[in-house]
């Protein structure tokens, strides 16, 4: 079965500049969730989607970020304009639905450097 | 939001010894509570877990103990192996619409010394 998937894998982008960061959950998980890491500190969360909706986006930290999950498959979290506080480790994790248990499971991670 | 907090948030002991590492947590709906190992470069991986009805749980070296009262629980590691070396993060969770809802704790690095 594959895990969670993440694109890409590390970007360097321009203070100003857009992002966009992909994340395929595994198949048949209706959770999809977004954190992200900062360098020597807690994984923070961002958001929550059941399906295609948003459940919690209560982590988001401004209108820069804005997330998607079109069709309730794969995620998209843009970052534009990026700017240096914005470095991190985005990290998106799957689970099943309500009936399916509570494990979450992790994408490698989306290692996001703007300088 | 839930306030999660982990002590302590560095930890060395020798090869062979134990580690506690102790979550506090606030939301008192919190009913699931687990553990995530994460390697340098890597990603957090789920090492055991606990929900609220059970008080301790445990395998092979690793064992989680929660005391739902005082809202808190703790991860144990015996007889601790280099390989053991790692951030170690809580995530206390409680349900919230057709999923849980996770917060994550401020980690732990645990070195284990040869």
């Amino acid at each position: 079965e594959a895990g969670v998937t993440q694109f890409p894998s590390h970007s360097v982008i321009e203070k100003g500049q857009t992002v966009t960061l992909r994340c395929d959950p595994i198949s048949g998980h209706d959770n999809l969730y977004w954190y992200r890491r900062v360098m020597g500190k807690e994984i923070k969360f961002l958001l929550h989607f059941v399906k295609e909706s948003k459940q919690d986006e209560s982590g988001m930290p401004n209108n820069r970020f804005l997330a998607e999950r079109t069709g309730g498959t794969y995620s998209t979290l843009k970052v534009q304009p990026a700017e240096l506080e914005d470095s991190g480790v985005y990290f998106c994790a799957s689970s099943q639905g309500a009936l399916g248990g509570n494990t979450i499971y992790f994408g490698e991670g989306s290692w996001l450097t703007v300088v | 939001g839930e306030n999660v907090e982990q002590h302590p948030s560095t930890l060395s002991v020798q090869e062979g010894d134990s580690a506690v590492i102790k979550c506090t947590y606030s939301d008192s709906a919190s009913n699931y509570f687990p553990w995530y190992k994460q390697e340098l470069g890597k990603r957090p991986q789920l090492i055991i877990d606990i929900r609220s009805n059970v008080g301790e749980k445990k395998d092979q070296r690793i064992a989680v103990t929660l005391n739902k009262t005082a809202k808190h629980f703790s991860l144990h590691i015996t007889e601790t192996q280099p390989e053991d070396s790692a951030v170690y993060f809580c995530a206390p969770a409680r349900r919230m619409g057709g999923g849980n809802q996770f917060y994550f704790g401020t980690g732990t690095s645990l070195t284990v010394i040869p």
